[in-house]
């Protein structure tokens, strides 16, 4: 498939520490999305970062784009309970007509 | 701004029964999107209005599934009949023109219990 795919599956961390979770893709992409979403609700835009770009900031997160290997990472720094949550990585695809492909996401638990 | 509203928050029916899905997008947003989501996995596009058109229905099922968008504005999605694969949760997004990669906006979902 086309879409992203996030590693790892499942992180469990305690309350200030840093967490850092993946995305591997396939083809070209247009740019790629992060999404969090919360037990039981939709999901929320983080951040969107371009194919000509290597690095963005918002808050305590920070992705990072690497287009010669095809993977972005998500780190959050100093996580609080309030991060725990799925966090999905969505791609843009010129093969696909540039529509977002959403992987099956990494489970983040931020134990107290 | 007020998010995207969806309604309701849970069905439960049981098998070839039919349902439907209520959307409101964020005003002005020209784009609507409806996913499903089953458990454990991420979201998947069933279908994509610009304005009161479709623009991608490709993984819609077609023969059970139907949607429409009254006005550019509100949409529905329905379900007839209902299988046990339907379980899932239906997503409801927004987006502002459409643009290609462009950013969404989701409601909470609508979570279909099939037994």
């Amino acid at each position: 498939s086309q879409q992203g795919e996030e590693d790892p599956q499942a992180l469990s961390i305690q309350e200030g520490e840093n967490a850092t979770m993946n995305c591997s893709y396939k083809t070209s992409i247009n740019n790629l999305q992060w999404y969090r979403q919360n037990s039981g609700r939709g999901l929320v835009h983080l951040i969107l970062i371009r194919s000509n770009e290597r690095e963005k900031h918002s808050g305590r997160l920070r992705v990072t784009l690497d287009t010669s290997k095809k993977s972005s990472s998500l780190l959050i720094t100093a996580s609080r309970a309030a991060d725990t949550a799925s966090y999905f990585c969505a791609t843009a695809f010129s093969s696909n007509d540039y529509k977002l492909s959403f992987g099956a996401g990494t489970t983040v638990t931020v134990r107290a | 701004e007020a998010g995207v509203a969806q309604s309701p928050r849970y069905k439960i029916i049981e098998k070839r029964q039919s349902v439907a899905f209520w959307c409101n997008p964020i005003s002005g947003h020209a784009t609507l999107y409806w996913y499903q989501q089953i458990l454990g996995q991420g979201p998947k596009l069933l279908i994509q209005f610009q304005n009161n058109g479709v623009v991608d229905d490709s993984q819609l099922p077609k023969d059970r599934f139907s949607a429409e968008r009254l006005k550019g504005v509100d949409s529905t999605l329905k379900i007839q009949p209902a299988k046990l694969e339907d379980s899932a949760v239906y997503l409801c997004a927004s987006s502002l023109v459409g643009q290609p990669g462009e950013k969404l906006f989701f409601g909470s979902g609508t979570q279909l219990s099939v037994l």
